[in-house]
């Protein structure tokens, strides 16, 4: 089954604790995207990636880092989390590419965290 | 940041309505309008996926069209049902940053029984 696939889905942490939330897919996308969802904001991108080796950064890329050394993943960090990024965050992955666009994004189910 | 402009923010119909909504941006170098339904608790959904000017798509009851010389797309749902209840989203890619794409903060459509 086409997939992505986000851990930890919930997750408590606290101020300055580093985390990593982790995005898998198995559908040989190139591109990856990372993107936050606050109410009233809507879905803001942070960061993206085109292929492996390749990102760059969305429009609220401050506070967070991502690393793609595999084609299947594109992990998202938090090296030093602060309650301003307690957010629900959602991976997507799509066969579009530089110069071509007709890939439709697919989504992980979303990790919702919470930074006291 | 692109500026994408949904309208309107939320919607109300009766069961049986048809309805639809806007998606405006900036027409210039432009590629594609992707269209997304987000249901409460899910994750967003593809509904279409258009790069021509006078696009027009369709998936059941659902359709747009797409005009990238003036920078907008609508959405119509025909026959409005309880289950089509959903944010709608679009995003158009373009500009100078390929991978970039930007979501307006869409229309919630709430169809009453």
């Amino acid at each position: 089954e086409a997939q992505v696939t986000q851990n930890p889905r919930y997750l408590i942490t606290v101020t300055g604790k580093k985390l990593t939330v982790t995005c898998s897919q198995n559908m040989n996308h190139e591109y990856m995207s990372w993107y936050r969802q606050d109410p009233g904001l809507g879905l803001r991108q942070i960061y993206y990636s085109m292929n492996v080796e390749v990102t760059d950064k969305g429009d609220v890329p401050e506070g967070y880092k991502v690393s793609r050394k595999e084609k299947r993943n594109f992990p998202l960090i938090l090296e030093s989390p602060s309650p301003n990024q307690t957010s629900l965050y959602f991976c997507a992955s799509s066969s579009r590419r530089q110069g071509w666009d007709t890939g439709e994004l697919f989504f992980g189910e979303g990790s919702r965290l919470t930074v006291l | 940041i692109l500026n994408v402009e949904q309208s309107p923010q939320s919607l109300h119909v009766q069961e049986g309505d048809s309805t639809n909504f806007t998606c405006s941006f900036p027409s210039s170098n432009f590629y594609a309008l992707h269209w997304y339904r987000w249901e409460t608790a899910k994750s967003p959904e593809a509904l279409f996926v258009m790069t021509l000017n006078g696009d027009e798509k369709k998936k059941g009851r659902i359709s747009a069209t797409l005009n990238t010389k003036e920078g907008y797309s609508y959405l119509y749902i025909k026959g409005s049902q309880p289950e089509d209840s959903a944010t709608y989203l679009c995003a158009p890619s373009g500009g100078t940053s390929y991978g970039k794409l930007t979501f307006g903060q869409g229309t919630i459509l709430t169809v009453h029984p």
